[in-house]
């Protein structure tokens, strides 16, 4: 059975922190790993990796995918305030259209 | 943001009554997702739709029907609403192995 871990499921952090969180997968035929952030409304897509090593960034966010090691991790630094959500893993499968959504990761950011 | 809206934005029924909540896109995409999101499961694909009168079974499917009948619009329907489905639903769009854009979201409260 196809499976999507997020560690951890919860993270307060003070603002200013630099925070990583974790996503595990074990799926057959994999194709590529997406990243959401949800705050009090839909998921917000962040970004995708299909290629193992290669970082994305954007601004303070930046994730990467590790292929062998079958996982991914997002790093938030300089948090703010604004970084508090939900962020949500997702795996989508070769051929298939269906993505498998970890159960999330709860981040909160104190001032 | 992808063109998606969803109605109603909010809903309150009572246990038996049919409900249809209904996706709208604006972005010609060709597929198109309903799911539920509740405490502690995460996201939870519904019903998917790979084109206008293709659909197929997501894994909570189970009281839920759905139609596609135009490119652009997404039907869900719950013949006999229950309390169990009292939830946030999310539809979402994508292009064929492409990443998916999420809906506003509907509320909906079975009594």
């Amino acid at each position: 059975e196809d499976k999507v871990v997020q560690s951890p499921l919860s993270l307060v952090v003070h603002e200013g922190d630099t925070v990583t969180l974790n996503c595990s997968y074990e799926v057959t035929n994999f194709r590529s790993l997406l990243w959401y952030k949800q705050e009090k409304k839909a998921p917000t897509f962040l970004f995708m990796l299909t290629s193992s090593g290669i970082e994305k960034k954007s601004g303070r966010l930046s994730s990467i995918l590790d292929k062998k090691e079958l996982f991914s991790i997002l790093n938030i630094t300089a948090t703010q305030t604004g970084d508090s959500a939900v962020y949500l893993c997702a795996v989508v499968k070769q051929g298939a259209q269906k993505l498998v959504f970890g159960q999330g990761t709860r981040l909160t950011i104190n001032p | 943001d992808a063109g998606i809206t969803q109605s109603p934005r909010h809903k309150v029924t009572e246990t038996g009554t049919p409900v249809t909540l209904r996706c709208h896109q604006t972005e010609n995409h060709r597929y198109m997702y309903w799911y539920r999101q509740d405490p502690g499961h995460g996201l939870r694909l519904i019903h998917y739709s790979y084109g206008v009168k293709d659909t197929d079974k997501g894994e909570v499917s189970d009281g839920y029907s759905v139609s596609r009948s135009k490119t652009e619009d997404f039907l869900l329907t719950l013949e006999s609403a229950t309390s169990s489905q009292t939830s946030v639903y999310f539809c979402a769009i994508s292009e064929f192995q492409e990443t998916q854009y999420f809906g506003p979201g509907t509320r909906l409260l079975v009594l």
